[in-house]
């Protein structure tokens, strides 16, 4: 069994501070770990993913994460916030046993750019 | 190319019409899923067509009728829908077998049942 927990369904951030959007899993397998972001009444766009390998991933639009066994934690961050990063974020854990394509998805988090 | 179309991008429809959703990829991927997103909540999966063949049904209503005619295409036929269908309508795909699996989203068809 497999869960994700967004812990913010809202942040706000002014325009050129850090980004942070928290990510909580739970797996019973070594899972897979997806950020996705959704533009307003557009669809999924992948940002990173971790697969395993490297524990910090970086992703399109200068955002990274960090894969954190100890904590089961995959956070979202970015360094410096800009006003086309205002949408909707997914965390997203897949069971990697073989065969098993579902993903979960976070409930998600509504990032807010002010200006 | 990472590309996954998907058309009509709106559509309107009555209780009693039938209507049909498409999604086209070509990045050879053997997976293909449609999933349903309700505003504010995040993507259900409803199907899911590996090497074109259903192999995941999330015991959805039979008005809704997929379709995977070749390894690129995908369809979702719609019959008698209900106002509470209305959905943004996401189709993905990503490759099958052992591999990591990462599903590419289409741009999704708004519909509104009337």
């Amino acid at each position: 069994a497999q869960s994700v927990t967004q812990l913010d369904s809202h942040v706000s951030v002014s325009e050129g501070t850090p980004v942070l959007l928290r990510c909580n899993y739970s797996s019973s397998y070594s899972p897979s770990l997806f950020w996705y972001v959704q533009h307003p009444n557009k669809g999924l766009q992948l940002l990173l993913k971790y697969t395993s390998a490297a524990t910090l991933v970086k992703g399109i639009n200068g955002f990274e994460a960090e894969f954190k066994k100890s904590e089961t934690s995959f956070h979202l961050t970015k360094p410096s916030a800009h006003m086309s990063d205002a949408a909707e974020y997914f965390c997203v854990v897949r069971g990697s046993n073989f065969g098993n394509e579902k993903l979960t998805f976070g409930t998600g988090t509504r990032l807010t750019i002010i200006p | 190319d990472t590309e996954v179309t998907q058309t009509p991008k709106h559509l309107v429809m009555g209780m009693t019409n039938k209507k049909s959703l498409k999604c086209e990829q070509h990045m050879g991927h053997r997976a293909m899923y449609w999933y349903k997103q309700k505003a504010k909540k995040p993507p259900e999966l409803m199907f899911v067509y590996s090497y074109e063949k259903l192999s995941i049904n999330e015991s959805v209503p039979s008005r809704f009728s997929p379709e995977c005619p070749n390894s690129s295409l995908l369809n979702l036929h719609l019959h008698a829908l209900q106002p509470e269908d209305s959905a943004l309508y996401l189709c993905a795909s990503s490759q099958e077998g052992r591999t990591i699996g990462t599903q590419y989203f289409g741009p999704g068809t708004r519909l509104l049942v009337l």
